[in-house]
């Protein structure tokens, strides 16, 4: 069964920093790629950012590179995202996902939350 | 970047009823690369159809999918009191994914 487990979550400052983790089981982890996906209260979906089965490959959305970064360690079947300089517009729950190779997300994890407050 | 565009925004329905939701992208999008979610409140998205017309695992026949290039469909045959979610289309391109804005479907 494949269950992504985020962590991570919580309350910081506007500019502070936070690294979200996803703990990955159930699948040939390096197989795939992973990705976040965030969603702001009362709002939409929004792709934030992906990364390859082997990590040598990333992709981040206009709102958030340069400021977040997306990292993978296969050995511990993990799967990061380092926030910083974080925004009020930041505030959200962020949901870990499976990419399979044709670009869609086939399995989510449960959700960690993000609140960005001055 | 591919924009997609998702009507209506709010479908007042009765269990029974027939639902029809639009996906219409800003440019051709390949089926193959198209994809729907429901989202039911407090929980993650779960996926519902790939490839514009697959259904995913455990998902009832009363869903489908249909579409090509520029326009997408979400149809449920019969509404179920379970059904009563919001649904996202979305798409993959040139290493970026993107997500209409959902279309809610609620209980009249």
């Amino acid at each position: 069964e494949v269950q992504l487990l985020e962590s991570g979550g919580g309350l910081v400052q506007t500019g502070g920093s936070l690294r979200l983790s996803c703990a990955a089981s159930g699948f040939t982890f390096t197989t795939y790629a992973m990705s976040w996906v965030r969603q702001a209260p009362g709002k939409g979906l929004e792709w934030v950012s992906a990364i390859a089965g082997s990590g040598g490959s990333t992709d981040y959305a206009d709102s958030v590179k340069g400021r977040f970064t997306i990292s993978r360690d296969n050995s511990k079947n993990t799967v990061y995202l380092q926030m910083n300089s974080l925004r009020a517009e930041d505030t959200a729950v962020y949901y870990c996902a499976k990419v399979w190779s044709t670009g869609y997300f086939d399995y989510w994890g449960q959700g960690t939350p993000v609140t960005v407050s001055s | 970047e591919i924009v997609l565009t998702q009507s209506p925004g709010t479908l007042s329905l009765s269990p029974g009823e027939r639902a029809t939701l639009s996906c219409r992208a800003s440019q051709s999008v390949s089926s193959s690369y198209l994809a729907w979610y429901q989202q039911k409140p407090g929980q993650a998205p779960r996926l519902l159809i790939y490839g514009a017309s697959s259904r995913a695992t455990g998902i009832p026949d009363r869903f489908s999918g249909s579409g090509y290039g520029t326009d997408f469909t979400l149809t449920i045959s019969r509404l179920e009191p379970e059904d009563f979610a919001v649904y996202y289309c979305q798409q993959y391109g040139s290493s970026r994914f993107t997500f209409g804005p959902g279309t809610k479907v609620d209980f009249k």
